[in-house]
């Protein structure tokens, strides 16, 4: 069965301290792996999308990179207003977007 | 200012009710698109369509229908027959040059069944 796992659930940063967002994809015949922003009783805000192994895309702080198991966002020197719930979602052979649960991100300052 | 509208925000409905959630679209996007997100877990798809007058069945489709008469208006109709209505109720719309379009969300509604 196709499966999007995000991990972790829940991340606590300090202002300025980088850390990485986990999305683990288990999804045949990829077609593409998007990343969204979601702020508390919001729509998510589209962030990236990669289409193959190996590619990188960068934005302000954010970068996104792929392997074919999993993604990877990374947020350098991230500030409070970086907080937010990052989404992963994976589309698959038929062009469905399969979505993780995300990851809930607090940036204190 | 293109974009996504939904209405209403917030929808509170009685048992045994039909509501309708509105979704409108001026990017003029082929595609459109209704997701449920419950708390902790991902968006699921309930109902998508890719052109005026037709659509299909998402992952979740039991006690929802759509409607497609417009190319900017796709609402959800939430039966009676939905067991658990409570959620937050997000469209989106894509363009369709063959699928691997960029979906883009509305600012949903919060629907609650009292």
């Amino acid at each position: 069965e196709d499966q999007v796992t995000q991990s972790p659930e829940a991340l606590r940063l300090q202002e300025g301290e980088s850390s990485s967002l986990n999305c683990s994809y288990t999804v045949s015949g990829l077609r593409g792996l998007f990343w969204y922003r979601q702020d508390p009783g919001k729509g998510p805000e589209f962030l990236f999308t990669l289409y193959s192994a190996g590619e990188e895309k960068e934005k302000e702080r954010l970068k996104a990179t792929l392997t074919k198991k999993e993604s990877f966002l990374h947020i350098t020197a991230p500030k409070p207003e970086d907080s937010a719930t990052y989404l992963c979602a994976s589309m698959d052979s038929s062009y469905k977007l399969i979505f993780g649960s995300g990851t809930r991100l607090l940036v204190r300052p | 200012d293109g974009g996504i509208t939904q209405s209403p925000k917030y929808l509170f409905r009685k048992e045994g009710q039909n509501v309708t959630l509105s979704c409108e679209q001026n990017l003029n996007h082929d595609a459109m698109y209704w997701y449920r997100q419950d708390p902790g877990q991902g968006l699921r798809l309930i109902y998508y369509s890719q052109i005026v007058n037709d659509f299909q069945k998402g992952d979740i489709a039991e006690g929802y229908s759509v409607s497609r008469e417009k190319k900017e208006s796709f609402p959800l109709t939430v039966t009676s027959a939905q067991k658990n209505p409570t959620a937050f109720y997000l469209c989106a719309s894509s363009l369709w040059t063959g699928g691997k379009d960029t979906q883009y969300f509305g600012p949903g509604t919060r629907l609650t069944v009292l």
